[in-house]
């Protein structure tokens, strides 16, 4: 099992930069995502890290520390359309599971003010 | 190409009455999961599809929760006797390949089916 810390609630404005951590504890790491979900809509992938350092892609940017258990999403230039919620995730590989389950932490909701 | 399709977007039952709730993945894709979403909240795991191996139901809350996948492609889910904390947004995944052999492969998520049991 594994437990997913990330902050429930954040507001930033608009042009800003954001910085959505989070936190992981797993026994067989393999992966963390970060998806983002408008109010009411399905969730869409924005990034996976599976080894340590920084992906950038365009505006969004994803960091990974795997020997602090500890991810971040950075949001450059944010636009109003930003205002989601988004979700981290994390993959562990235990025993036999060949499913390799993601566990997805509660979400945080940001945002994004004029 | 066609998205991962849910049906019904909204259900409303009674308390006791079962359901069924529909999934079409990806033409292709192998994978297939169910989550549940309560409001406000994060995705909950409740079983994972794979080709043709059994299915992972270690997320299923009580037996009274159920699903098939038929052909490797269409998955049900059925939840019996439904109670009110089964209200919540039940989203369907799919992804191409088995995520133990391509691990980096995001799940595509359909548009979900709102379950209100009253």
């Amino acid at each position: 099992g594994q437990n997913i810390d990330q902050p429930t609630e954040m507001t930033a404005t608009e042009g800003a930069i954001v910085q959505i951590n989070c936190t992981y504890q797993t026994s067989g790491f393999n992966g963390l995502f970060w998806y983002q979900q408008h109010a009411g809509e399905a969730p869409t992938f924005l990034s996976y890290n599976v080894l340590d350092g920084l992906e950038e892609k365009g505006r969004f940017s994803s960091f990974l520390s795997r020997s602090k258990g500890y991810s971040y999403l950075l949001l450059k230039e944010l636009q109003m359309k930003d205002s989601a919620s988004y979700l981290c995730a994390v993959r562990e590989v235990w025993n036999n599971n060949a499913g390799n389950m993601l566990t997805f932490g509660g979400g945080t909701r940001l945002m994004v003010k004029p | 190409g066609a998205g991962v399709s849910q049906s019904p977007s909204n259900k409303v039952t009674e308390k006791g009455k079962d359901v069924e709730l529909r999934c079409d993945p990806i033409s292709g894709h192998t994978a297939l999961y169910w989550y549940r979403q309560s409001l406000g909240q994060g995705l909950e795991f409740l079983i994972y599809f794979q080709g043709n191996s059994a299915p992972d139901k270690s997320g299923l809350p009580s037996d009274r929760f159920s699903a098939e996948r038929t052909g490797g492609s269409v998955s049900t889910l059925t939840i019996q006797r439904t109670q009110q904390e089964d209200s919540a947004v039940y989203l369907c995944a799919s992804s191409l390949g088995s995520p133990y052999r391509y691990p980096s492969r995001e799940q595509y998520f359909g548009p979900g089916t709102r379950l209100t049991v009253t």
